[in-house]
């Protein structure tokens, strides 16, 4: 696609339950990120992806987070067991090759999640 | 470790004020340096990037000179318009750290009233 696409744009969760965010990067771009960027906070890193294998998952707040990314292309972000506190907005982007200097990072519109 | 100072908000400014968003940086070898906008309701946007020292990024009026002897990155505008109102972030992307991800600063906060 022309940009970055998430789904869901909003989704509303019971306390407790687990949610799937989707992240379809721009094509061709290797390298995807995901961001978390809760109510008046700055931009938290969660985890990188370099084709199919994540490098980095250090930004990953508990256990209960995971993420994968298969066929280089679509990533699926899991919260278990969510709480009010994972209420945020979760920032997919994506770039083409990283070690290139100067390569911009792009970033899809994200999706809302609130936990009730 | 890598990081970005933003000036705190929020900044309130009249329409055709000039604007200047101060940002500095800290980081481990020599980062490409970005701006990127956040709308109301909307993703971050891509607003400029210099990727060298004295390089100057511009776009929609706004303008950032990469100063490397004082570490800055400041945005500035000569004439904002009510649609400027958003959220700015300065951020760098280094090489040397995993995957070249962004560090972002806080983010400074803009009302244009008209």
């Amino acid at each position: 696609g022309a940009g970055v696409s998430q789904s869901p744009s909003n989704k509303v969760t019971e306390k407790g339950k687990d949610v799937e965010l989707r992240c379809d990067p721009i094509s061709g771009h290797t390298a995807l990120y995901w961001y978390r960027q809760s109510l008046g906070q700055g931009l938290e890193f969660l985890i990188y992806f370099q084709g199919n294998s994540a490098p980095d998952k250090s930004g990953l707040p508990s256990d209960r987070f995971s993420a994968e990314r298969t066929g280089g292309s679509v990533s699926t972000l899991t919260i278990q067991r969510t709480q009010q506190e994972d209420s945020a907005v979760y920032l997919c982007a994506s770039s083409l090759d990283p070690g290139a200097r100067g390569n911009t990072i792009y970033f899809g519109e994200g999706s809302w999640l609130t936990v009730v | 470790g890598n990081s970005v100072t933003q000036m705190e908000g929020p900044v309130t400014l009249s329409e055709e004020a000039f604007l200047t968003i101060n940002c500095t940086y800290t980081a481990t070898g020599y980062p490409s340096l970005f701006w990127y906008v956040q709308y109301p309701g909307e993703g971050l946007q891509l607003l400029l990037k210099a990727t060298k020292a004295d390089d100057k990024g511009s776009n929609k009026g706004f303008e950032a000179t990469y100063r490397k002897e004082t570490t800055s990155f400041h945005l500035e505008k000569g004439s904002v318009q009510v649609s400027d109102s958003a959220v700015y972030f300065c951020a760098l992307r280094a090489q040397e750290t995993s995957g070249s991800r962004l560090t972002f600063g806080e983010g400074t906060q803009l009302t244009v009233n008209p």
